[in-house]
């Protein structure tokens, strides 16, 4: 009875190069959401998606930043062209509904740019 | 859209003391909130949750409660342990859409 599994646990990058991080929801969650936690501050919104879609993206950057959950396999946090910014602690989430609001989160992947 | 505000941000007590840490909400349609436990470097863990048809709810020694009028909710521990000692978060449902706004988090420290 696995949870939401996370892949990498650390990941670390030059800048300019890309960061892609996985998300396998907990079996039977069809709703990931992903958030970011810069150091010492509270977890951020980026995106909420559903198999093959994305609902809701107001929390993403616009440029560089693009997530997918596709039919089959894990979500995907992609980042292209990090910045030093883009360090940070990248937590999933999955839920088995879209509206109880009840989300589990994975132990997250920690990306550091130098 | 939702906005979630914490205080305080740290908070030291000593072991046996009772915590209480407070919340407010700025969306009125907000009827979901959550607490989350994170310990350093871990992943943030639902401690208790409220929705807005009750004013109150406790988990041993952990409750939390739910003014709607004045779009705050409290969490309080009591009898506090060494362990309880991480960083809590609260949170609102924003929407329809499940998704949480977090406040910015209450470092606790309990002292034994």
């Amino acid at each position: 009875n696995a949870g939401v599994m996370q892949n990498p646990r650390h990941l670390v990058r030059r800048r300019g190069q890309e960061a892609r991080l996985r998300c396998s929801p907990v079996k039977g969650h069809s709703h990931v959401y992903w958030y970011r936690q810069l150091p010492e501050e509270g977890l951020k919104f980026m995106v909420y998606l559903q198999k093959e879609n994305i609902i809701d993206e107001s929390g993403m950057p616009k440029e560089r930043f693009s997530a997918e959950f596709p039919k089959e396999g894990p979500s995907i946090l992609r980042i292209q062209q990090v910045v030093r910014g883009d360090s940070a602690a990248y937590f999933c989430a999955s839920s088995p509904a879209a509206n109880t609001g009840e989300l589990f989160f994975g132990e997250g992947s920690r990306l550091t740019v130098l | 859209g939702e906005n979630v505000e914490q205080h305080p941000s740290t908070l030291s007590v000593q072991e046996g003391d009772s915590a209480v840490i407070k919340c407010t909400y700025s969306d009125s349609a907000s009827n979901y909130f959550p607490w989350y436990k994170q310990e350093l470097g871990k992943r943030p863990q639902l401690i208790i949750d409220i929705r807005s048809n009750v004013g109150e709810k406790k988990d041993q020694r952990i409750a939390v409660t739910l003014n709607k009028t004045a779009k705050h909710f409290s969490l309080h521990i009591t009898e506090t342990q060494p362990e309880d000692s991480a960083v809590y978060f609260c949170a609102a449902m924003e929407g329809s859409q499940g998704n949480l706004i977090f406040g910015k988090g209450t470092k606790l420290s309990v002292k034994p």
